[in-house]
């Protein structure tokens, strides 16, 4: 099982749907959670962490499930400057560098 | 502000040739990484270094040499390039490798081709 595991999409949706991505991770002593993300042929960027009371930034929902080892990203009333591909990052073990999955693609349609 | 900021943004080779990929931080951090994109791979690390002085292998070390230079500067040699190291390259940077909340801070990337 890869550690971390994300549906590469992508997702299509219309302006203003509410949209939700899932990742999985496999080492359960993991303690930090991100979302990254990233614009076509742009550098990542730290979009936000995960807290284990979930977080809100705005229309962005942040969630953790420790039990069953997923972090969840929920969009609401997507907006076409959403289009992005949203990257799950989690701490490995010990003092080694953050895992990153391999991305979710989101479009939005007008 | 300037962040990290990787040279060159894009670069032609023809295999068998040499290069070096430069990266700088200016956020006072004392890890950097060297990444690698290729479609549907995701992010792949290449190698890191956790402070001033010391560099580690990631995932794809092979093919690779880096060298850090001081605490700002990281740099990534591709001593005999080949066509399997094309790709996006970005460099990034972090207060600490494997602290509780690291956040990354990423260049802006290298188009590289290897013909």
């Amino acid at each position: 099982r890869k550690e971390v595991e994300q549906d590469p999409g992508p997702f299509n949706v219309p302006e203003g749907a509410t949209v939700a991505f899932n990742c999985t991770y496999s080492n359960s002593a993991s303690q930090s959670f991100f979302w990254y993300r990233q614009d076509c042929r742009k550098e990542p960027k730290l979009l936000m962490s995960v807290y284990s009371s979930g977080n809100e930034d705005g229309r962005f929902t942040a969630q953790l499930n420790r039990a069953s080892q997923y972090i969840s990203l929920l969009i609401r009333d997507s907006k076409l400057s959403d289009s992005a591909t949203y990257l799950c990052v989690v701490t490995s073990s010990g003092n080694t560098p953050l895992v990153f999955g391999k991305g979710t693609r989101l479009s939005v349609i007008a | 502000n300037a962040g990290v900021t990787q040279t060159p943004k894009f670069q032609v080779l023809k295999t068998g040739q040499s290069m070096t990929l430069q990266c700088a931080q200016d956020m006072n951090h004392n890890s950097m990484y060297w990444y690698r994109q290729d479609p549907g791979m995701g992010l792949r690390l290449i190698y890191y270094s956790a402070s001033e002085g010391t560099t580690d292998k990631g995932e794809v070390p092979n093919g690779y040499n880096v060298s850090r230079l001081n605490k700002r500067e990281f740099s990534l040699r591709l001593e005999s390039a080949a066509p399997s190291q094309t790709s996006v390259y970005f460099c990034a940077s972090s207060e600490a490798t494997g602290t509780v909340n690291e956040k990354l801070f990423f260049g802006s990337g290298t188009q590289l081709s290897v013909l």
